[in-house]
């Protein structure tokens, strides 16, 4: 099992959909989750951080559920210029800080 | 603008010849990393480095080398030995990677592609 996973790609929505990501992680000792975005063949950037409670950034929502172990992105109002693939990140704390990307789910958003 | 510099942007090489990857920073980050990316998969840690001076294997260390000689610069040498050396090479810092929970996250360079042929 890989230590993060994300949802297979890729999504097609229209715009103006409301679409949701998750991403699992395997080990509990985790405590720092992101999420970056990623443009075809440009570096990955940071698009959130994700917080115990949850936080939101506009039309962004992200969610963690230590329980269950996973993180969620949820975008509302998806506009063209979300396509892009995103990246789950997750922070192992109890190594020095290494972080863990997952493989990316990509978003495509059509008129 | 502070940042961190990759290059060059693209690179191709011969099989069997070393080539070195250049990346510097300006953002005064103790700590910098080297990923590489291949499609449809996540990003894999290559070396990392918390401090000068010294540097720590990653996940997929074998067929490269790295040098820290200065806060700045952290270049990444694909070696002969490396199997499979065509991918994109992404160069990241952070200024406090002990730190948590919510430190600062990863800032990227915006990648090098090596081709080898």
């Amino acid at each position: 099992r890989k230590e993060v996973e994300q949802d297979p790609g890729p999504f097609n929505v229209p715009e103006g959909a409301t679409v949701a990501f998750n991403c699992t992680y395997s080990n509990s000792a985790s405590q720092s989750f992101f999420w970056y975005r990623q443009d075809c063949r440009k570096e990955p950037k940071l698009l959130m951080s994700v917080y115990s409670s949850g936080n939101e950034d506009g039309r962004f929502t992200a969610q963690l559920n230590r329980a269950s172990q996973y993180i969620s992105l949820l975008i509302r109002d998806s506009k063209l210029s979300d396509s892009a693939t995103y990246l789950c990140v997750v922070k192992k704390d109890n190594q020095g800080g290494k972080l863990i990307f997952g493989q990316g789910t990509e978003l495509s958003v059509k008129p | 603008d502070g940042g961190i510099t990759q290059s060059p942007k693209y690179l191709f090489r011969k099989e069997g010849q070393n080539v070195t990857l250049s990346c510097e920073q300006n953002l005064n980050h103790d700590a910098m990393y080297w990923y590489r990316q291949d499609p449809g998969q996540g990003l894999r840690l290559i070396y990392y480095s918390q401090i000068v001076n010294d540097f720590q294997k990653g996940d997929i260390a074998e067929g490269y080398s790295v040098s820290r000689e200065k806060k700045e610069s952290f270049p990444l040498t694909v070696t002969s030995a490396q199997k499979n050396p065509t991918a994109f090479y992404l160069c990241a810092s952070t200024s406090d990677a002990w730190q948590g929970p919510y430190n600062s996250p990863l800032h990227f360079g915006n990648g090098t592609r090596l081709t080898v042929t």
